[in-house]
């Protein structure tokens, strides 16, 4: 069975520039998520998606990140635009159902110079 | 707010001896705790889990151990290995919602 995959799996890009990360569940996962990761700290959750729902956006930056899952399926988060502090890596999860075991994927680590 | 801590930045141990990883959480509503193991360029994957009934669960090499009244986990891994070096990751939910995860602690097993 294939794992999460995201790419690209590193961005480096300049202040304000916006950038897009991708994220493809495994097959058959109807729950999808989005976390941030900073340096030395553990993941936090940014969204939930219950196959192309957004069912738990509260700690979605929303004035500069927008994500979506069209058809229940892929997904991408974009930042725009993007800032220094936006440096860090975002992962990419999926379980079965909404509370399963996540699975995550590599990450992209992202670099705003 | 850090409703799942981890005071350990970091932990070195002996190859053949026992690790001990720590974790605290603040709410009581958790009734489900995860460790994640972490190697280097690659994302979380889970090791085991525990539910709130218990206060054991092990699974070959690990056991994780739960005091609700202290609101305290531990990860026992015996006897630790070189290939067990990577960041472990603490996590809780309560009633199947998200996940909250500590802040991680880096092993590292010296051959």
């Amino acid at each position: 069975e294939a794992g999460v995959v995201q790419s690209p799996r590193y961005k480096i890009i300049e202040k304000k520039q916006p950038v897009a990360f991708w994220c493809n569940p495994i097959s058959g996962h109807n729950t999808l998520y989005w976390y941030l990761q900073n340096l030395g700290q553990g993941p936090e959750l940014l969204i939930r998606y219950e196959n192309e729902e957004a069912v738990d956006d509260s700690q979605l930056p929303k004035d500069r990140f927008s994500a979506e899952r069209l058809k229940g399926v892929d997904s991408t988060l974009k930042i725009q635009p993007a800032e220094l502090g936006d440096s860090a890596v975002y992962l990419c999860a999926s379980s079965r159902t909404s509370g399963g075991l996540q699975y995550f994927g590599p990450g992209t680590r992202l670099t705003v110079t | 707010d850090q409703q799942v801590k981890q005071n350990s930045p970091s932990l070195s141990v002996q190859e053949g001896r026992i690790s001990i990883l720590n974790c605290d959480y603040t709410n009581s509503m958790f009734d489900y705790f995860l460790w994640y193991k972490k190697y280097p360029a690659e994302g979380p994957t889970f090791l085991i889990s525990i539910s709130s009934i218990k206060d054991k669960n092990e699974d070959g090499r690990f056991t994780v151990f739960l005091n609700k009244s202290a609101k305290h986990l531990s990860l026992h891994i015996v006897p630790s290995q070189p290939g067990d070096s990577a960041v472990y990751f603490c996590a809780a939910s309560a009633d199947n919602n998200d996940m909250r995860f500590g802040a991680g602690t880096r092993l590292t097993v010296k051959p």
